[in-house]
């Protein structure tokens, strides 16, 4: 099984909402990765977490808050959005660790951000 | 700074032809993913190689890793509108995972 998950497939959400995406798999893996990705372009990395703690967070505003409950959980709380957030947000993970570490990758949240 | 150099960006084919993409860099990779996305989904592995040299077939997919670990292509023969997507190659380094910019093939009947 190399499968993960993500909710809601869709979220529509004005500027002063505060909602949260989903990601779950039950592969083991250790890392999990949210990225965004604009249309027609390659995904952009947010946030790593590792055995569960935030390992990398690239720049991003304080309005994304990542959290990992446990090693098959990851959530994404959004708070404050713009319009400008609008996009494809894609959660991954992978075995971590490992020289031949692989991503897989879930089918993603289309966020729009009214 | 872009790790990863995809070319062609763009390729736009008739069915039953053949087609090469190439992801290029000045850096080493202890491995290298190629994946394919259809629009509004998630990126779906096609391949990882490890080894330097390595040549690893998927049906109609030919997918080559470098001798020094730092390129990669995707040879695609007699193509099918079914291949049409995004194509994007991912290297490993670091702890991070690299993106090249991505090919969009579009296949045509």
């Amino acid at each position: 099984d190399t499968e993960v998950t993500q909710t809601p497939k869709h979220l529509v959400m004005g500027m002063t909402n505060k909602k949260s995406l989903k990601c779950e798999q039950h592969m083991g893996h250790r890392a999990m990765y949210w990225y965004k990705q604009k249309a027609k372009k390659p995904p952009e990395l947010m946030f790593v977490y590792s055995y569960e703690k935030l390992s990398i967070n690239e720049s991003v505003p304080s309005r994304f808050s990542p959290e990992c409950p446990n090693s098959s959980l990851l959530n994404l709380h959004l708070h404050a959005l713009q319009p400008e957030d609008s996009a494809l947000y894609l959660c991954a993970s992978s075995l971590s660790g490992i020289k031949t570490d692989t991503q897989y990758f879930g089918p993603g949240t289309r966020l729009t951000v009214l | 700074t872009q790790l990863l150099e995809q070319s062609p960006q763009f390729l736009s084919i008739q069915e039953g032809e053949n087609l090469t993409v190439y992801c290029n860099s000045s850096s080493v990779f202890s491995s290298l993913q190629w994946y394919r996305q259809e629009p509004g989904e998630g990126p779906v592995l096609l391949v990882t190689v490890v080894t330097g040299g390595e040549v690893k077939k998927l049906k109609r997919l030919t997918f080559q890793f470098g001798d020094a670990r730092k390129d990669s292509s995707l040879h695609i023969t007699a193509a099918q509108p079914g291949d049409t997507g995004l194509y994007l190659c991912a290297g490993y380094n670091f702890n991070k995972f690299y993106f090249g910019s991505g090919t969009k093939l579009n296949v045509k009947p």
